[in-house]
């Protein structure tokens, strides 16, 4: 398995303008999760999903961010509209596993600038 | 929820030398414990993990602690090597999600 796919790798945008990441998980797992990675807060999880299903989306900072995982191999965080404060990693993840066991296999991250 | 802290949020150490990093968790329902690497530009990778039930694990030059009576748990890292040098993360795992702390940047002067 090539690994969660994660694209863009890179995003530069300006304010204003809809953004859309996207996320392949490794086949077969049931969980996703998305972060966010900055410098002063960390790695901050904004939703999971399991079985496509939203579970959790406290973490999700505002309605400008909405995710979607319309079937089990594909998943999107979209913003709209994006702000400058928004610049950060976003990296997705996937697990295979019961309650409160399991690795999370993170993908490479997309890097998101906005102008 | 769960609150993870973790310290140094930096270390520097001399090649051979042993680092630690230690983390504390306020969930007493918390009871899966890893820890990830990220090296520079990468994704975070998992290194090492304990799940409450055990007080040790090691792996090569890795081990991990934990006290549960305390919430604390800790990186231990051996004869320390250049390729060391990363960000490590604490996580604890409560109800699915996974509370990772701030991260400690490991530098291993040659």
């Amino acid at each position: 398995d090539a690994g969660v796919i994660q694209s863009p790798r890179h995003e530069v945008t300006e304010m204003g303008q809809e953004v859309t990441l996207r996320c392949k998980p490794i086949s077969g797992h049931d969980y996703l999760f998305w972060y966010r990675q900055t410098m002063m807060r960390g790695l901050e999880l904004l939703i999971y999903f399991n079985n496509n299903v939203p579970i959790d989306d406290s973490g999700m900072p505002e309605d400008r961010f909405s995710a979607k995982m319309p079937n089990a191999s594909f998943s999107t965080l979209k913003i709209q509209p994006s702000e400058p404060r928004d610049s950060a990693v976003y990296f997705c993840a996937s697990s295979l596993r019961r309650l409160n066991t399991g690795e999370l296999f993170f993908g490479e991250g997309s890097r998101l600038t906005v102008l | 929820g769960e609150n993870v802290e973790q310290h140094p949020s930096t270390l520097s150490v001399q090649e051979g030398d042993s680092a630690v990093i230690k983390c504390t968790y306020s969930d007493s329902a918390s009871n899966y414990f890893p820890w990830y690497k990220q090296e520079l530009g990468k994704r975070p990778q998992l290194i090492i993990d304990i799940r409450s039930n055990v007080g040790e694990k090691k792996d090569q030059r890795i081990a991990v602690t934990l006290n549960k009576t305390a919430k604390h748990f800790s990186l231990h890292i051996t004869e320390t090597q250049p390729e060391d040098s990363a960000v490590y993360f604490c996580a604890a795992i409560n109800f699915n999600k996974f509370y990772f702390g701030s991260g400690t940047k490991l530098n291993v002067k040659p």
